[in-house]
């Protein structure tokens, strides 16, 4: 079974603090992928990376950023957290045969 | 460019009910379609897909057919239970184009199942 395990279930932050999600994937797969979840507005791409230190911006990269150093792991990095980052946060993978995104549990993250 | 829209929730049944959750999408070429699943403090995980034009998939009772002619992929399910309580995503993946990768969601549609 494919394991995608995020660092934090819940995370509080103070306003201005430089914050770092962490995810791990144990199948090798060349693609992950950080989306942000709020109600009403669905999954939304941050950033995603096809490769080790490659990336690219999804929909909202604004005010993150990113880092894949092994391909086991992609880190999400918010420079200087603001309130309106509070949010659900997930990681995905993608590869294999059966071409599906594979989900971590997600990271509650308030920022304060 | 793609998108998906599903309709808004939440929606609540009660047991033995039938459901449907209407999903229609804007792409071009051929895309791939998915129905997500999140249970209650989960993360999402895939319910069932469909690849091409008049698939259906199907998962846990679960089914949706790839319809181009109207490009609408409904989820509907002639029972539910209690434990299918949870938000339901559908999303696309369109490999026409660069990134195909990458998933395109729906809003979400939040189904509560009443005993």
């Amino acid at each position: 079974d494919v394991k995608v395990t995020q660092s934090s279930r819940y995370l509080v932050k103070r306003t201005g603090e430089k914050v770092f999600l962490e995810c791990v994937q144990d199948m090798d797969h060349e693609n992950m992928f950080w989306y942000r979840q709020d109600p009403g507005l669905g999954l939304r791409l941050i950033y995603f990376s096809y490769d080790v230190k490659m990336k690219e911006k999804g929909d909202i990269p604004e005010g993150y950023s990113v880092s894949r150093e092994k391909k086991e792991r992609f880190s999400l990095i918010l420079e200087s957290a603001s309130t309106n980052q509070t949010s659900m946060y997930l990681c995905a993978t993608f590869g294999g045969s059966s071409y599906e995104q594979y989900f971590g549990p997600g990271t509650r993250l308030t920022v304060t | 460019g793609n998108s998906v829209t599903q309709m808004e929730g939440p929606v609540t049944l009660s047991e033995e009910a039938f459901l449907t959750i209407n999903c229609t999408y804007t792409a071009t070429g051929y895309p791939s379609l998915f129905w997500y699943v999140q249970y209650p403090g989960e993360g999402l995980q895939l319910l069932l897909k469909a690849t091409k034009a008049d698939d259906k998939g199907s998962n846990k009772g679960f089914e949706a057919t790839y319809r181009k002619e109207t490009t609408s992929f409904h989820l509907e399910k002639g029972s539910v239970q209690v434990s299918d309580s949870a938000v339901y995503f559908c999303a696309l993946r369109n490999p026409t184009q660069g990134g195909s990768e990458k998933l395109v969601f729906g809003k979400g549609t939040k189904l509560t199942v009443n005993p």
